[in-house]
């Protein structure tokens, strides 16, 4: 069983709408981490929290250290938001990754 | 744009071959982290360089191997090439100060 479990696998939003992606994790950690990956290919760090609340844009990420959970928003979603979401806790020297979250907004 | 260059952009080889790739940090960062990414599975970590030391080791197969330079760049060795190792090979470094991970464009190598 993966340390990390991220929901949904796989989501189709209206672009508009508002849009949530889970990360719950069964190991105790400190921090975690959120990757963009876009279809090309390219990844991108979008956040790296360790408690409460971070907002860049329309994405706002939270975290719950306790509970073991983190959430990704898009608020306003857009076509551009389309690619895997991908959450892991740090350091990046570990082999714990969440499986990505696909994400397909339609204009 | 990262900062992280890697070379090759994209690499075709055969089986059995050897190939190179190389990553070059952000300017100031001293960590090099290598990943793979294949079609069937997630990212997965594969080593990580701290200053021309190799600080941790993730999935690495053992026909794999990697070094960090003194100029901080570093480079991955694939030897013996299998279909399996085709995939996308990222590097990334670290902004010590803010954790924060930069992640090179990524370099795709398809073994026919």
């Amino acid at each position: 069983k993966n340390e990390v479990e991220q929901s949904p696998q796989n989501l189709t939003a209206q672009e508009g709408e508002f849009i949530t992606i889970n990360c719950s994790y069964s190991v105790g950690i400190s921090a975690l981490h959120w990757l963009q990956q876009h279809p090309g290919g390219g990844i991108v760090s979008l956040f790296m929290l360790s408690s409460g609340k971070k907002k860049h844009g329309r994405l706002i990420a939270t975290i719950n250290i306790q509970e073991k959970h983190s959430s990704l928003h898009i608020t306003a979603s857009h076509p551009r938001d389309s690619a895997v979401y991908i959450c892991a806790p740090p350091p990046l020297n570990k082999l714990v990754f969440g499986a990505g979250t696909i994400l397909r907004v339609k204009s | 744009d990262s900062g992280v260059t890697q070379t090759p952009k994209h690499l075709i080889t055969a089986t059995g071959q050897r190939v190179t790739l190389r990553c070059s940090p952000r300017s100031g960062d001293l960590s090099v982290y290598w990943y793979q990414q294949s079609l069937d599975q997630g990212l997965q970590f594969l080593i990580h360089y701290y200053n021309g030391e190799e600080r941790a080791k993730g999935n690495i197969l053992e026909r794999f191997s990697a070094q960090q330079f003194p100029d901080l760049h570093s480079e991955l060795n694939l030897s013996s090439l299998e279909l399996g190792d085709s995939a996308l090979y990222f590097c990334a470094s670290r902004e010590p100060s803010t954790d924060t991970q930069y992640f090179g464009p990524g370099t795709r190598l398809t073994v026919l």
